[in-house]
């Protein structure tokens, strides 16, 4: 069966810093991998999608960048953290115009 | 860009009492999704729609998908306090550019009270 890993669960982090967040999927081949941001626990707000390896479009101009280095892995990263970037990031996948089944989440809180 | 109205916005009810909840899309779907989020979780796929018409049950709940492709329902029988949470539609366009794109509702807060 597929699973969705994401970590870490929760993270505290300073204006100015880094941020690299992680997700991958077991037990499929060639998913289409996606990166949202939920806040105040309300709406998903669709950031990055990847439908291949090195293949990321952004749908939100914003501080974040993603990359997809393997098949089944999404990172999600900034050079320099914004008071704004604060959320809960959530990263899915689906297989074609299947479902898409989402991780447990990551809540980012910039200090 | 496409866009999902869901309603209400919020709901409190009896537990026992049923919920419905419903979103309507500004263009075609041909796929509905229904999900359910607790606190600090990722949200939980409940019920996938792919016909339109298509009249699906989970347990208690129930949803179906519109027959104008534009809207789909999610009600919720017999309510019990395990079904508070937010409830997310979710739409899939038609085969083509951006069609692996999902666009989501706003959300429906359910609160239960004993």
């Amino acid at each position: 069966s597929q699973t969705i890993h994401q970590w870490p669960a929760t993270l505290v982090q300073p204006v100015g810093s880094p941020l690299s967040l992680e997700c991958t999927v077991e037990g499929t081949s060639n998913p289409n991998l996606y990166w949202y941001r939920q806040a105040a626990g309300r709406g998903l707000q669709l950031l990055f999608y990847s439908v291949g390896i090195g293949q990321i479009s952004s749908e939100v101009p914003q501080n974040l960048s993603a990359s997809r280095p393997q098949d089944r892995q999404f990172i999600l990263s900034s050079k320099k953290l914004l008071l704004s970037d604060s959320g809960f990031y959530l990263c899915a996948w689906s297989k074609g115009g299947g479902e898409a089944f989402f991780g447990q989440g990551t809540r980012l809180t910039v200090v | 860009g496409q866009q999902l109205n869901q309603s209400p916005q919020s709901m409190f009810i009896q537990e026992g009492e049923d919920v419905s909840m419903n979103c309507t899309s500004s263009s075609i779907f041909n796929t509905w999704l229904w999900y359910k989020q607790d606190p600090g979780e990722g949200p939980v796929l409940l019920i996938a729609l792919y016909k339109a018409g298509e009249l699906t049950s989970n347990g208690r709940l129930t949803a179906q998908f519109g027959i104008t492709r534009k809207d789909s329902f999610l009600n919720i029988s017999a309510s019990i306090p395990s079904d508070v949470g937010i409830y997310f539609c979710a739409g899939r366009s038609l085969p083509g550019a951006g069609s692996y794109q999902l666009t989501f509702g706003k959300g429906t807060k359910l609160s239960v009270i004993p």
